[in-house]
């Protein structure tokens, strides 16, 4: 069965550094985002991604967060200057074409920023 | 404007009991309603969803919901708890427009009591 591939499950940076969380999406689905959990919170939207640009992104992706899909499989989110309150686990999603298609979730990418 | 309300962080049930999950919905426009599952250390795993077809729906591992529009609601239920069901669920809204971004509830975690 398809699936979203997230990498790595872990990463743990230091506050300032930049970081690039990885996604494979499901290979025919056009729709892709980025979602974040902080532990005990509720799954917030970071942003979608469509036809090669940003369509959607929510006040919480200001200019540190950056996504790109530098080929045709891979889908990344890019933190620039990480910050405490970064810590989360990030999940991407992706979604084919139909208005009811339901999106697929990767594992998550746990990041800590210490 | 969507979003959804889950009422209840917490919710413990014995096993073999009847489950009962609270959603309620704002939207501005028809909305598609979604319950998705997290299961410790786990992505989100879509239960079932609601797509302006059939009012009550039907999803995996015995779980259904059903969409209220006199009530704003989407509760699901599953008439007899089992110990496998104990996990994070997520209730989640999305519409007809922009890139269908899914837009969550806080979550209720479900404990299951042997």
């Amino acid at each position: 069965e398809p699936e979203v591939t997230q990498t790595p499950s872990h990463q743990v940076t230091q506050m300032g550094q930049e970081v690039i969380l990885r996604c494979v999406p499901i290979s025919n689905h056009l729709y892709f985002y980025w979602y974040r959990q902080i532990l005990g919170q509720k799954v917030e939207f970071l942003v979608s991604f469509y036809n090669n640009e940003i369509s959607e992104k929510s006040e919480i992706f200001d200019d540190q967060f950056s996504v790109e899909r530098p080929d045709g499989s891979n889908f990344t989110l890019k933190i620039r200057s990480t910050k405490l309150e970064d810590s989360a686990m990030y999940f991407c999603a992706s979604r084919g074409v139909g208005e009811a298609t339901e999106a697929f979730f990767g594992q998550g990418t746990r990041l800590t920023v210490v | 404007a969507q979003s959804v309300t889950q009422l209840g962080s917490h919710v413990s049930v014995s096993e073999g009991a009847l489950v009962l999950l609270r959603c309620n919905y704002s939207s501005s426009v028809p909305p598609y309603l979604f319950w998705y599952v997290q299961y410790p250390n786990q992505g989100l795993q879509l239960l079932l969803k609601y797509t302006s077809a059939a009012t009550l729906v039907k999803g995996i591992n015995g779980f259904e919901a059903e969409f209220k529009k006199s009530e704003t609601s989407f509760h699901l239920t599953k008439p007899s708890a089992h110990m496998s069901d104990a996990a994070e669920y997520f209730c989640a809204v999305s519409a007809l427009s922009g890139a269908n971004n899914l837009f969550f509830g806080t979550g209720t975690r479900l404990t299951v009591i042997p």
